[in-house]
């Protein structure tokens, strides 16, 4: 069945350092691939999406790329901010049943 | 204003009762979910409904039972609750089901104390 992988945490990083949280997935059909990011007592925000291979998202300063040869829609950033602290999720949207399938989550800490 | 609201931000309660946690979008969405997210952030789909209709039940003990009166709310009750119950629960909607591209839209979520 379609499923998502993301790297595990917990990060840590210095303020402008580089981000990367991998992510690869496993699905049939042409699945969309989203990033959600949970702040701190918050529910989860979509943070950026893309819907086709070769696809970038990107906001805030976060871009991943949906790569379907590598099956993989890695998260980065070029300098991470302390704002940047919080819980970030991978997902995918099957678009060959009715289901919404998330992984399992990587805290990012960013210290001044 | 509010997109995805739920009530109550918080819920402490004791072992055995019975309680209930109420979701509201406004956003005209179709399809509404409940999510339960334990202490290491793992989220776990419970229910979806869309139109009103069930179309996704996990497994979940059948003390939990999902209502929804119209496709704007989708509210959670729980019977006899345990100690594992204890939780954060996310309400969220989209758009004509989570197939295709439709992202969802997450409420602050409940985070339920069972004592």
């Amino acid at each position: 069945g379609d499923s998502v992988t993301q790297m595990e945490g917990p990060v840590t990083l210095s303020e402008e350092a580089f981000l990367t949280i991998n992510c690869t997935y496993t699905a049939t059909g042409y699945p969309s691939l989203f990033w959600y990011v949970q702040y701190p007592g918050e529910g989860l925000q979509l943070l950026l999406k893309a819907t086709k291979a070769d696809d970038k998202g990107s906001n805030k300063g976060f871009e991943a790329t949906y790569r379907k040869e590598t099956t993989s829609f890695h998260l980065e950033k070029g300098s991470v901010q302390v704002s940047d602290s919080a819980v970030y999720f991978c997902a995918l949207s099957s678009n060959t049943g009715n289901q919404f399938y998330f992984g399992t989550g990587t805290s990012l800490t960013v210290i001044p | 204003d509010t997109a995805v609201s739920q009530t109550p931000k918080y819920l402490v309660t004791q072992m055995g009762n019975d309680k209930s946690i109420k979701c509201e979008q406004n956003l005209g969405h179709d399809t509404m979910y409940w999510y339960k997210q334990d202490s290491k952030k793992f989220l776990k789909i419970m229910f979806s409904y869309n139109n009103k209709e069930l179309i996704i039940n996990e497994t979940v003990p059948n003390r939990f039972s999902p209502k929804s009166p119209d496709k704007a709310h989708l509210n959670l009750h729980i019977n006899s609750l345990e100690l594992g119950d204890s939780a954060v629960y996310f309400c969220a909607s989209s758009q004509h089901g989570a197939g295709g591209y439709n992202e969802q839209f997450f409420g602050p979520g409940t985070r339920l104390t069972v004592l």
